[in-house]
């Protein structure tokens, strides 16, 4: 079965700190799609990114960057500098790439606080 | 930017009534899903669907729970008989694709409180 892991509940930092979200996750299977997604305090769901396990190629958007590491089964995110507006929990999520199937299992989420 | 739209944002009911949650996905999209977020924890998959048909359900979706495409643009979830363990934010999602090849879009999620 497929299950995420996103052991810390909550990370409190202050401003233009850097900081990193850790994910880690379990699948059986060879080809696969991880995703983060923001989750601000108004409630909806906004997506970040979305990798293939083919591709471990990290990532960099602005102050944003993922590290995706196959052979340790993790896709950690890193905030370069934060923010308060970057203030939100953040949730790593998985599917698999089985034709048909489309659900996404996320991790139970990281509060993140950036404190001014 | 195209979004998806849902309705109510907040709903009360009272233990075992009926409720319709409302969503308008992204028009050309062809994959649609529910899914539940109570209150704290993490967002869980219900149902996905496809060419008019469910295409996957979890554990959650019970017969307590139906969806619909009633129309060429709405997307409902009804819950039969509602349960104060149903309360919780629900989202509706869409994607152009089979979710691991296309973005999947979220609405900003109709809170269920049950009374």
């Amino acid at each position: 079965a497929q299950k995420v892991t996103q052991a810390q509940t909550e990370i409190s930092v202050v401003e233009k700190e850097d900081v990193t979200l850790d994910c880690v996750y379990e699948t059986r299977d060879t080809t696969y799609y991880l995703f983060w997604y923001k989750q601000p305090p108004s409630g909806e769901l906004v997506f970040l990114i979305r990798r293939n396990s083919f591709d471990e190629q990290n990532e960099i958007s602005g102050r944003y960057s993922w590290n995706f590491q196959k052979s340790t089964s993790s896709f950690n995110f890193t905030i370069t500098a934060s923010q308060v507006v970057d203030s939100a929990v953040y949730f790593c999520a998985l599917s698999d790439a089985i034709q048909g199937a489309q659900k996404l299992v996320f991790g139970q989420g990281t509060r993140l606080t950036i404190n001014p | 930017e195209p979004e998806v739209t849902q309705t109510p944002s907040h709903q009360v009911t009272q233990m075992g009534q009926e409720v319709i949650l409302r969503c308008v996905p992204i028009s050309n999209h062809l994959y649609f899903y529910w899914y539940r977020q109570i209150l704290g924890q993490k967002v869980e998959f219900l149902v996905s669907f496809y060419n008019n048909e469910i295409s996957e359900k979890s554990e959650i979706f019970d017969d307590q729970f139906s969806v619909e495409r009633p129309d060429g643009s709405n997307f409902t979830l009804k819950i039969r008989s509602t349960k104060l363990e149903d309360s919780a934010m629900y989202f509706c999602a869409s994607s152009e694709l089979a979710v691991g090849t296309g973005e999947l879009f979220f609405g900003e999620g109709s809170r269920l409180t049950v009374l």
